[in-house]
């Protein structure tokens, strides 16, 4: 099956820049999106399509495609942006999505 | 404005068959483009996409659970509801439905997305006997 790797943690100091990758063969040929999750709480979409930015979503995220891996961005971090960071796209058919393993982002 | 409700037994015994319903308001599943999913989160663990349906009825299934899945919608109760056979305790989980926004088709080809903008809440689902 298809598959896409994060790493498990990134720790970074306020005001710091945070970069949580995401690699995947299919990459190159499908969209990658974003997902922000607070412990207890429903994920909520931060990025689509590789680096649009849903509206009410702070610019301080951004999102970026190089071959076989994205970026999502966090500059400026602030204390409210720890949480779990999903990558998701799909396979290099478009048949169907899958997420990555997460990240934990911790703010120091 | 987008919202979902997850709804459904609580605790099922192993063996037995998951029943989950999706409902839905500010958007209707008979316009073009629109799908709904599910994904779940089994605690402390990531997320994992389970199933999709769309508009025109196509239906998207997780290759590694598609035996057990089944996804229906019922457009007059802006409803998708979501069935997995032959429960185990590893399917102990919190279970989330997510409007899709974006699927188009062209030339007798239909395309999608897949991301989820907006997500219910969830609802979480024990198995064990």
């Amino acid at each position: 099956s298809y598959e896409l790797t994060q790493p498990p943690s990134v720790s970074v100091s306020p005001g710091q820049t945070a970069r949580i990758t995401c690699s995947g063969d299919a990459l190159p040929k499908q969209y990658a999106y974003w997902y922000q999750q607070k412990p207890g709480q429903a994920p909520v979409l931060v990025i689509y399509k590789d680096s649009e930015r849903p509206s009410g979503i702070p610019e301080r995220f951004s999102g970026s495609s190089s071959g076989t891996t994205v970026t999502l961005t966090i500059s400026g971090v602030q204390a409210e942006d720890e949480a779990d960071y999903y990558c998701q796209s799909a396979d290099s058919s478009g048949t169907y999505p899958e997420f990555g393993g997460g990240t934990k982002l911790t703010v120091l | 404005q987008i919202t979902l409700k997850e709804s459904g037994p609580t605790l099922v015994k192993p063996t037995q068959t998951l029943t989950l319903t999706c409902t839905f308001s500010g958007f209707s599943l008979s316009t073009s483009g629109v799908g709904v999913g599910w994904i779940r989160q089994p605690p402390g663990k990531a997320l994992e996409w389970l199933a999709l349906i769309y508009w025109n009825d196509d239906k998207r299934y997780s290759p590694s659970l598609k035996s057990r899945l089944t996804i229906t919608k019922d457009t007059s109760k802006n409803q998708v509801v979501l069935t997995m056979t032959n429960m185990d305790p590893v399917d102990t989980a919190t279970y989330y439905c997510a409007h899709s926004p974006y699927g188009y088709c062209s030339g007798g080809s239909c395309y999608y997305y897949y991301y989820m903008d907006v997500w219910g809440k969830g609802t979480t689902v024990t198995v064990s006997s």
